[in-house]
């Protein structure tokens, strides 16, 4: 079953409004997760590193009052879109490490197809 | 700096073998392999750890060769649920963060009953 839950799966939403994607580690801690985005027929980009109990990390070109990311828990981790233009559109993804009980894994959630009309 | 990943796309027929592979500029510690079909996110196919390591799972394998900062990723006797997106993803020597991940461009695998 799924070990990285991302939640809304897809979201269309008018211009300037503000969307949260939620990214759960379903039976594993992460102190670290990471958010990407993907475009059609492209790879996946970093956006951030996201950090549990500190400020996130965000890779340059990534504006962090656009995309506010907060990590309150060793299993939850949430990004923002703030006042999303249609440009926004995108598939987001998070994903988290888990190297407990011996495994070493980095699972990515279902991702967020986010549609800014 | 984004690993280049060879070929861009292959077409095979049910039964046959592929290679893909995944070529970095600055020293791994590690690289990933995920396969992605469309308008799904990737699934974790294998990481590999150490220079020269070699894994398997069922009839997809991969090495690693550290000191050419290569890792390739073989798929034999493929299977129509074979198609797909592949991505190496990789991670630095001395990254800031543990699990951080730089994908390549992505191998764009078709296969035909």
């Amino acid at each position: 079953g799924a070990v990285v839950s991302q939640h809304p799966s897809r979201v269309i939403c008018k211009s300037g409004t503000s969307v949260k994607i939620e990214c759960r580690s379903l039976d594993f801690q992460a102190t670290t997760m990471f958010w990407y985005r993907q475009f059609p027929k492209q790879s996946l980009m970093l956006m951030a590193t996201s950090n549990e109990g500190s400020k996130a990390t965000y890779e340059q070109g990534v504006e962090k009052d656009k995309f506010l990311i907060n990590h309150a828990s060793l299993t939850l981790s949430t990004l923002t879109v703030t006042s999303a233009h249609p440009e926004d559109s995108s598939f987001y993804i998070c994903s988290a490490r888990d190297r407990g009980r011996g495994r070493d894994t980095q699972y990515f959630g279902p991702g967020t197809r986010l549609t800014v009309l | 700096q984004q690993p280049v990943q060879s070929p861009q796309a292959v077409i095979l027929r049910e039964g046959e073998d592929a290679v893909i592979n995944c070529s970095s500029s600055k020293a791994l510690y590690s690289v990933h392999w995920y396969r992605q079909k469309h308008g799904e996110a990737p699934v974790f196919l294998m990481i590999l750890l150490k220079g020269g390591e070699q894994k398997g799972h069922e009839k997809i394998s991969a090495s690693f060769n550290e000191k050419k900062q290569q890792s390739s990723l073989y798929l034999t006797a493929s299977q129509l649920s074979y198609s797909g997106t592949y991505f190496c993803g990789t991670e630095v020597t001395g990254g800031t963060s543990y699990g951080k991940l730089t994908f390549g461009q992505g191998t764009i695998l078709t296969v035909h009953p």
